[in-house]
């Protein structure tokens, strides 16, 4: 089973900062099968980035993802009030799928 | 416009049983694989299995395997997630999501089933 570790925990930032949220597998995951998910309270997660870079539909160019292998990067480049949520990476390469166990970005 | 509609809220007892759906409309539900995922109470996600509704091939998590069943009727496009003796642990949020090919993300949630089980 593929282990995916998010760091930070939580990240305190302003409206208009830049959030680096990073996700590191236990072992590498093949052909970027590596997804992130924004979920707010009371809600269902919502698919953000998929394939480590490629933004689902939707989903604003201040998202992007990069990395490969063991490690990966959700920047978000300017952060909206709105964007205040946690964030969670997947793996879907293999078998079980397993998700992070989350960043809470938060309102300084 | 592609929805996944999951079925009400429950409460139950322990040892009771229990089998929540998740109904597809807006895309060919035959052709796209539905997961289930757990979020207990204050919690991450965890992924409990998949299920292709086309020809019902379904897979588990080690951790979910023998715990719940997971099953489709494609005529009526609905998903479901069963248990046959529930335990306060269940208690959490279930969401069914669909991916593409089995190796896809998940690019539809349902709006989840909160499964209360109390004494």
């Amino acid at each position: 089973e593929i282990v995916l570790t998010q760091s930070p925990g939580t990240l305190s930032l302003s409206p208009g900062e830049r959030a680096t949220l990073s996700c590191r597998a236990s072992q590498s995951i093949s052909s970027s099968y590596l997804a992130w998910y924004q979920q707010k309270p009371g809600q269902a997660p919502r698919l953000l980035i998929y394939g480590a870079s490629s933004r689902a539909t939707g989903i604003p160019d201040r998202f992007s993802g990069s990395g490969s292998g063991t490690d990966f990067t959700l920047t978000i480049s300017r952060l909206e009030p709105e964007d205040f949520a946690v964030y969670y990476c997947q793996q879907y390469g293999s078998s079980p799928r397993t998700f992070g166990q989350g960043t809470k970005l938060e309102i300084k | 416009e592609v929805q996944l509609v999951q079925s009400g809220a429950e409460v139950k007892k322990p040892g009771e049983s229990l089998k929540i759906s998740c109904k597809g409309s807006g895309y060919s539900f035959t052709n796209y694989w539905i997961a289930w995922v757990r979020q207990m109470p204050g919690k991450g996600l965890e992924w409990m299995g998949i299920i292709y509704p086309g020809d019902s091939d379904t897979r588990y998590s080690p951790s979910f395997q023998g715990q719940v069943t997971i099953s489709a009727d494609k005529s009526i496009s609905t998903a479901y997630l069963q248990w046959s003796s529930l335990k306060a642990s269940d208690t959490a949020m279930y969401y069914c999501a669909r991916h593409y090919i089995p190796t896809g993300p998940f690019d539809y949630w349902g709006q989840g089933t909160l499964v209360t089980v109390s004494s």
